[in-house]
């Protein structure tokens, strides 16, 4: 089936650094998101992006829809400790249904303070 | 607006029994999805609903699962009998858009 993969697996980072990720396929997708999940808790969705080349800020969030429709980028600036968590893309098929999204292996993220 | 709720946060039985998890969603929500996240795995949606109407099941992985919807707050899913692969933790979401979900916090099942 389709996968999305997520890289880097994890990193570690100083606090105030910025931080880049990203989540490539080999299908096209019609819709990115991106979510962020702390222990114990459910996904938060944090950025959406509709169509190819959109470039979307939350905050200190930035995230990109690749031109190609393959692949999306999440920068994080200034890092700061609550940051920490877990990043996970995910990715809606066109054939998929309006509403089937699949995600990605995730971006394990630890900050340094 | 209290988000997705889902009950219990922990469930721990033994191989065999039949364990049914819970989840309302936001009230006004037409769909309703639940997902599994395992390490392995990620997070990999079961099934989904519209408007208490299964639309897409195919990623329920065999016979022993299954999910109702009896109407718009309230969805289960059940597994009979459980088995130790089974352990997971189990997400439901709603949506109102087809731009994201909201989650719940979910329900981490353990078989032993």
């Amino acid at each position: 089936g389709q996968q999305l993969n997520q890289s880097p697996q994890s990193m570690f980072i100083q606090e105030g650094e910025d931080v880049s990720m990203n989540c490539t396929s080999s299908s096209i997708f019609n819709t990115w998101l991106w979510y962020k999940q702390d222990p114990g808790e459910g996904p938060v969705l944090l950025i959406a992006l509709y169509k190819a080349g959109e470039l979307t800020s939350n905050g200190r969030l930035t995230a990109q829809f690749g031109i190609t429709r393959k692949d999306s980028f999440l920068n994080i600036s200034a890092s700061i400790p609550s940051d920490v968590g877990i990043y996970f893309c995910a990715g809606q098929l066109p054939s998929s249904g309006t509403y089937k999204y699949i995600f990605g292996t995730g971006t394990r993220l630890k900050v340094l303070a | 607006d209290a988000g997705v709720i889902q009950s219990p946060r922990h469930e721990v039985t033994e191989m065999g029994q039949e364990v049914t998890l819970r989840c309302k969603p936001i009230s006004g929500h037409d769909y309703l999805f639940w997902y599994r996240q395992t390490m392995m795995r990620g997070l990999e949606l079961l099934i989904y609903f519209n408007n208490n109407v299964p639309i897409d099941d195919s990623g329920m992985p065999e016979d022993r699962f299954s999910a109702k919807m009896p109407n718009a707050s309230f969805s289960t899913l059940k597994i009979q009998p459980s088995e130790p692969r089974d352990s997971a933790v189990y997400f439901c979401a709603s949506s109102l858009t087809p731009f994201g979900y909201t989650f719940g916090s979910g329900t981490r099942l353990t078989v032993v």
